[in-house]
């Protein structure tokens, strides 16, 4: 089975602070994905990357920058945490299929972050 | 535009009964539907998925859903619904857009299952 884990389940920062997100998959899967889910929203999709060191913005990057150095890693940053990046995250990892449209994206189990 | 709408954002429904979740979606080309489901505390779970073929597709626990291309639609339905079904669910559409292909999601319907 496909495992994607992230470093927490619950985390509460300040405003400022410098917020680290870890998402460690165990699938040798090339693509992988930040999103965050908020209520009535879905999930919109933050930063995504297809291989590693590389990384494509995705629908809302303002505020966050990611990481890959490490094919099963893909660590999203907030530079600077606002009140308004309270939220939900998800990580996903797909294989990528020749980079095709078919990937069934694998999800770990969420990351909810209070800003205060 | 690229565009994923579920109507409904709560469905009730009656253990036994069956259910449906609807899913609309708006892309050029064709596109490649998912499904998945959410419960609490917990990521998302892949359901089923279109990319061809018969227009009835089969996924886990016991849910199907149906492309309409003409109505496009790909409504989730499972024939008699269980208490543990209830979770959040997404519709999700993949689609070759300017930049490549994208996947949206659909703002998700909350399913309750009364026993």
């Amino acid at each position: 089975d496909v495992k994607v884990t992230q470093s927490s389940r619950y985390l509460v920062k300040r405003t400022g602070e410098k917020v680290f997100l870890e998402c460690v998959q165990d699938m040798d899967h090339e693509n992988m994905f930040w999103y965050r889910q908020d209520p009535g929203l879905g999930l919109r999709l933050i930063y995504f990357s297809y291989d590693v060191k590389m990384k494509e913005k995705g629908d809302i990057p303002e505020g966050y920058s990611v990481s890959r150095e490490k094919k099963e890693r893909f660590s999203l940053i907030l530079e600077s945490a606002s009140t308004n990046q309270t939220s939900m995250y998800l990580c996903a990892s797909s294989f990528s299929e020749g980079r095709g449209p078919k990937e069934t994206q694998y999800f770990g189990p969420g990351t909810r972050l209070l800003v205060l | 535009a690229q565009s994923v709408a579920q109507p409904e954002d709560q469905v009730n429904v009656a253990e036994g009964n069956p259910l449906t979740v609807k899913c609309t979606y708006s892309v050029s080309g064709n596109p490649y539907l998912f499904w998945y489901v959410q419960y609490p505390n917990r990521g998302l779970q892949f359901l089923l998925k279109y990319i061809t073929g018969d227009n009835l597709v089969k996924g886990s626990y016991g849910f199907e859903a149906e492309f309409n291309k003409s109505q496009t639609s790909f409504h989730l339905k499972k024939p008699s619904a269980l208490v543990s079904d209830s979770a959040l669910y997404f519709c999700a559409v993949r689609s070759r857009d300017t930049g490549g292909f994208k996947t949206i999601f659909g703002a998700g319907t909350r399913l309750f299952v009364k026993a």
